[in-house]
């Protein structure tokens, strides 16, 4: 099956500095990846599409300049958090479409990143 | 888009089969239906896909009536480490906004 590749896995890191997340197709090409966060208990909140080659698309009420997603590559997508603050910690999850074997498209994960600023 | 209603919560014990339905009333002719487990701190994992009938694989069997307006997960003899959340998602490629839905807790017990 498609395998999509998100690092690092956790990261902690002070209020007011940035930090950058990837998220990698191994073995197809992903013309368009997607980017959550998820918050304990809750279910996976979509923040944006990521297209190659041109800007990503944000999901009303996410600031697009405090999660800078550049997707320079048909393999590659990343998501930086800007300016971190304690309300920024959460679990964000990457996944882009692979036809997979047979029938639609379906949607493959990264294993996510737990993101938390102290 | 279609949105799709799902159980919050669901008991079993180990070596029972598992049925979890979602709702998805205004599904649009080109929708797959798409079943997803995700354990804690982990992403999603794709379990199984289908649109019409049912389809079967090696984990699960996925049940759907010929209005398509519902279908359901079936897991067959749960064990403990089946306790995760399954979510439904319906939608088409291009149009597919992956909206997740609350999902369903399923919890195993001995």
């Amino acid at each position: 099956g498609a395998v999509v590749s998100q690092h690092p896995s956790w990261v902690i890191c002070k209020s007011g500095t940035s930090v950058k997340i990837e998220c990698r197709s191994l073995d197809f090409q992903a013309t368009t990846m997607f980017w959550y966060r998820q918050f304990p208990k809750q279910s996976l909140m979509l923040m944006a599409t990521s297209n190659e080659g041109s800007k990503a698309t944000y999901e009303q009420g996410v600031e697009k300049d405090k999660f800078l997603i550049n997707h320079a590559s048909l393999t590659l997508s990343t998501l930086t958090v800007t300016s971190a603050h304690p309300e920024d910690s959460s679990f964000y999850i990457c996944s882009a479409f692979s036809a997979g074997t047979g029938g639609g498209e379906k949607l493959f994960f990264g294993s996510g990143t737990q993101l938390s600023v102290l | 888009l279609a949105k799709t209603t799902q159980p919050i919560s669901m008991d079993s014990y180990e070596g029972q089969e598992v049925n979890i339905t979602c709702s998805h009333n205004n599904i649009a002719t080109n929708d797959y239906i798409t079943w997803y487990q995700q354990f804690p701190s982990q992403g999603p994992r794709f379990i199984i896909q289908g649109y019409k009938t049912k389809v079967t694989n090696e984990v699960a069997s996925l049940f759907i009536p010929a209005d398509r307006k519902s279908s359901t997960l079936s897991l067959p003899r749960v064990s403990l480490s089946d306790t995760a959340v399954y979510y439904c998602l319906v939608g088409d490629t291009g149009g597919f906004k992956t909206i997740f839905g609350a999902g369903t807790r399923l919890f195993v017990k001995a």
